[in-house]
């Protein structure tokens, strides 16, 4: 059962935005706007910051977006702050006969 | 407050058998999937089986099907996750977690499984 794809980092400057890509295929990501993100800092559970593509859970700061186009499915964090330094996962949905839940394989946010 | 607990860490040694639990609080456990979610040190989530506790329905990854048994007892709330052999490969952080619709919205704290001779 393959991850979703992602870039293994990516970095930034404070106050600058960043985007990270997640990319699957028609059974998951471009067949259902069941998209998600996560976020996890180290030594901590990861934190749902988006479902269903673009809904954002209360306490998640609008500095934070979501989007998908066709089958790849963006995260943007615009205005960089420090404590956004993290590693991000996106999950989906997915036709499968088998687990029907699946993550991409994390990106490792730095902000310099 | 919806809230999922999970039991401690554990340290075992190879061959052993471990069965570890997740106690959902604050909403009806029958009613909603619950899984678990292996990390490896250093690596990335991995969805290894979810159940439906309201029927016992359940679901394995491939990669973990015939390796680990979840199961659950609705009538205390409680989701496990079990091996009856464990390996050094086992090691890792294991966190429980309600997937709808593949959104997680809550995971448990987590529970520490060292396997080591």
């Amino acid at each position: 059962q393959s991850a979703l794809t992602q870039p293994a980092s990516v970095s930034g400057s404070p106050g600058q935005s960043i985007t990270i890509s997640c990319t699957g295929t028609s059974s998951d990501v471009g067949g259902y706007d069941y998209v998600s993100w996560y976020q996890q800092h180290p030594g901590k559970a990861p934190k749902l910051m988006f479902y269903e593509v673009n809904n954002r859970p209360s306490g998640v700061p609008d500095r934070f977006s979501g989007s998908k186009s066709g089958n790849t499915a963006s995260l943007t964090i615009s205005g960089l702050q420090a404590e956004d330094e993290a590693t991000y996962y996106c999950g989906s949905y997915r036709t499968s006969d088998t687990l029907d839940v699946v993550f991409g394989g994390g990106t490792a946010l730095t902000v310099l | 407050e919806v809230q999922l607990v999970q039991s401690g860490a554990e340290v075992k040694e190879p061959g052993e058998s471990l069965k570890i639990s997740c106690k959902g609080f604050g909403y009806s456990f029958s009613s909603h999937w619950i899984g678990w979610v292996r990390q490896l040190p250093g690596k990335g989530l991995e969805w290894m089986a979810i159940i439906f506790p309201g029927d016992s329905k359940t679901r394995y990854s491939p990669s973990f099907q015939g390796q680990v048994t979840i199961s659950v007892d609705k009538s205390i709330s409680t989701a496990y996750l079990q091996w009856s052999s464990l390996k050094a490969s086992d090691t890792a952080m294991y966190y429980c977690a309600r997937p709808t619709y593949g959104a997680s919205d809550y995971w448990g704290q987590g529970t520490l499984v060292t396997v080591s001779s």
